[in-house]
């Protein structure tokens, strides 16, 4: 079955410092793949994707992610979090038959 | 441009009823897709529709029902209203079915 899982619910870190939210999905012939950040209230804003080529993608915000084939693995990383930063992000995998699937998503706290 | 556009904001039903949603997606997309996000998960995917035909479904019962119309615009049909229908419903739109999706603020609602 197509999944995606989120390996971490809740992720708290002070500001400055990097942070990695992590996401695997389940494997298939040929799968996009995208981070959307959700904050309170609101609806989901595409942070970056991922569709072909280079495996590392830069997004908004200063965030990146890197496509690993292998491990079937789409983290996403920032150097230095800000407070602004605190949101719910989520992964998303759109495979080959067109079936978009999200993770549960990450909470990040960032703390003062 | 005007992004994704969703009305109402907010709404409470009470079981049993019938509710409806609408979507208007950013000028010249031709795709919209219906997602429900419970508190706490990400979105699940309901419909999506391209050049005014179905195009995916996701498995929610028949309760569930859309159309997109001439000017891409699209409904969210939900009939005999369950509790377990609260939930943010978010409408996205991307250019083609299988292009980047942006989303809307979201419809809450709320079943009493």
């Amino acid at each position: 079955a197509q999944s995606v899982t989120q390996l971490d619910s809740q992720v708290p870190v002070f500001e400055e410092a990097p942070v990695e939210l992590r996401c695997n999905y389940s494997s298939s012939v040929s799968v996009y793949l995208f981070w959307y950040v959700q904050y309170p209230n609101q609806g989901l804003q595409l942070l970056l994707k991922y569709l072909s080529g280079s495996t590392l993608v830069k997004g908004i915000n200063g965030f990146e992610a890197e496509f690993n084939k292998s491990q079937t693995s789409f983290h996403l990383r920032k150097p230095s979090v800000h407070i602004s930063d605190t949101a719910e992000y989520f992964c998303a995998v759109r495979y080959n038959n067109n079936d978009m699937r999200f993770g549960a998503g990450t909470r990040l706290t960032v703390k003062p | 441009d005007a992004g994704v556009t969703q009305s109402p904001t907010h709404l409470i039903k009470t079981r049993g009823q019938h509710v409806t949603l609408r979507c208007s997606p950013i000028s010249g997309h031709k795709s919209v897709s219906w997602y429900q996000q419970v508190l706490g998960q990400g979105p699940q995917f309901i419909f999506q529709y391209y050049e005014k035909e179905e195009r995916g479904r996701g498995n929610f019962p028949d309760r569930f029902s859309a159309r997109q119309f001439p000017n891409y615009s699209s409904e969210l049909n939900v009939n005999a209203l369950l509790l377990g229908d609260s939930a943010l419903y978010l409408c996205a739109s991307s250019l083609a079915y299988t292009d980047t999706q942006y989303f809307g603020p979201g419809t809450r609602l709320t079943v009493l």
